[in-house]
């Protein structure tokens, strides 16, 4: 069973602080990861993808991915209360599972 | 732009009912996805349309069955709703199958009492 790991939190940082989010996955064939933002009550959206290892930055986002220890991580640089949400890793693994596999999700609270 | 659409946004029904929720993307994407949203358990897949005309299981199609409309549409239906059901069900849709990310409805909350 193909599995995405996520620390379920919460994590809470003051405003102002860099946020740390972590997130582990098992399939080492996996190409292409993401981050998604959930707020309470709503949708999943889309902040950052990373398909090769290194950093991408957009913004106060940045994406890190180390294929070779299988692990991805999104850094939020002056961090916000309406960064306050759960964030989401989801990992593509293709075949029958659909294309992508997420996490459970981390609950950030940013602190005024 | 509209990008995923559901409906309904809320529901509730007895056990044994049936209802069919509905799903129109306008970003003329291939594939679509159904996904089911419980505490503690995140997002599942399942059921999902890499293209118009097919349709796959997911991880949890038990109690479900879907049908692919056409490009645009993709419909879920429960037959005979149960309490196990009760969960927060997600539309989404993709370029294709091979090429996410997925960009997500807003949501159906469906109580089963």
């Amino acid at each position: 069973q193909k599995e995405v790991e996520q620390n379920s939190g919460p994590l809470s940082v003051p405003e102002g602080a860099i946020a740390s989010l972590n997130c582990t996955y098992s399939d080492r064939g996996s190409q292409s990861f993401f981050w998604y933002r959930q707020y309470s009550g709503k949708s999943p959206e889309l902040i950052m993808s990373i398909y090769s290892n290194g950093d991408k930055e957009d913004g106060r986002f940045t994406a890190q991915l180390n294929k070779a220890s299988q692990y991805v991580s999104l850094l939020i640089r002056d961090s916000q209360p309406s960064d306050s949400a759960t964030y989401l890793c989801a990992v593509n693994v293709g075949g029958s599972q659909g294309n992508l596999i997420f996490g459970k999700g981390t609950k950030l609270s940013v602190k005024p | 732009n509209a990008g995923v659409t559901q409906t309904p946004k809320f529901q509730v029904l007895k056990t044994g009912q049936s209802m069919t929720l509905q799903c129109a993307q306008d970003m003329n994407h291939n594939s679509m996805y159904w996904y089911r949203q419980d505490p503690g358990m995140g997002l599942r897949l399942i059921y999902y349309s890499a293209s118009e005309g097919t349709t796959d299981k997911g991880e949890v199609p038990n109690g479900y069955n879907v049908s692919r409309l056409n490009k645009r549409e993709f419909s879920l239906r429960l037959e005979s709703a149960a309490p196990s059901q009760t969960s927060v069900y997600f539309c989404a849709s993709s370029l294709d199958f091979r090429n996410p990310p997925l960009f997500f409805g807003q949501g159906t909350r469906l109580t089963v009492v």
